[in-house]
């Protein structure tokens, strides 16, 4: 079984401010872990993805994230926030097993950024 | 990164009519089909895994007589919502996985029922 929890359901930063947006997971297996954006009626772009190997994963639009095994940690961050971060971001867990379980996600429930100028 | 298309984007219908959702791979064979709602202000919830040439596995608490799921090619997967209620209003996504470890989303849609 698997779950994430994201710490905030709402933050909110200024424009040029750092972005921090906590996920913590539980899962039986190693997992696989995604960080995905949603647009006000829009499907989800990924973000950024572990797997394996480096810890420090960088992804698009200056985010990276860390994935730290002894705190089940994934925490989102971005040096500086531009406007057009304003989104709603989904932590995302996968176990690692192989087969058709890397496409059944577990969603966390979701934070909404809002960037303010 | 590989391409996911869904249609319709929205749709609205009446209570008691079937709507059907279309999820293709445009540009790779995707032997697995998944897909999720996302009721107002809450996050993304499985409801079913779909293989191609099979039966879909649905998750606890989904009424597979209520949405009805065909993967009848390695492109394209269909979600019908049988005699929609108001209460199935929803968002709906797709997601498509091929042979790698990442699936693919498609944009969604957003049903309304009236």
């Amino acid at each position: 079984a698997q779950s994430v929890t994201q710490l905030g359901s709402h933050v909110s930063v200024s424009e040029g401010a750092l972005v921090l947006l906590r996920c913590n997971y539980s899962s039986s297996v190693p997992p696989y872990l995604f960080w995905y954006v949603q647009y006000p009626n829009q499907g989800l772009q990924l973000l950024l993805k572990y797997t394996t190997g480096a810890t420090l994963v960088k992804g698009i639009n200056g985010f990276e994230a860390e994935f730290k095994k002894s705190e089940t940690s994934f925490h989102l961050t971005k040096p500086s926030a531009h406007m057009s971060d304003a989104a709603e971001y989904f932590c995302v867990v996968t176990p690692n097993a192989g087969g058709t379980s890397y496409g059944k996600l577990t969603f966390g429930q979701g934070t909404i950024l809002t960037v303010h100028p | 990164g590989a391409v996911v298309s869904q249609h319709p984007s929205w749709v609205i219908c009446k209570s008691g009519t079937s709507v059907k959702i279309e999820c293709r791979s445009l540009d790779f064979q995707a032997t697995t089909m998944f897909w999720y709602r996302q009721f107002p202000k809450q996050s993304l919830m499985l409801m079913a895994t779909s293989n191609e040439g099979s039966k879909a596995t649905y998750e606890q608490g989904v009424e597979k007589d209520k949405f009805l799921i065909n993967h009848a090619s390695l492109t394209l997967s269909t979600l019908t919502v049988t005699s929609a209620h108001p209460e199935d209003s929803s968002f709906y996504i797709c997601s498509a996985l091929g042979t790698g470890t990442e699936a693919f989303f498609g944009q969604g849609t957003r049903l309304t029922v009236v």
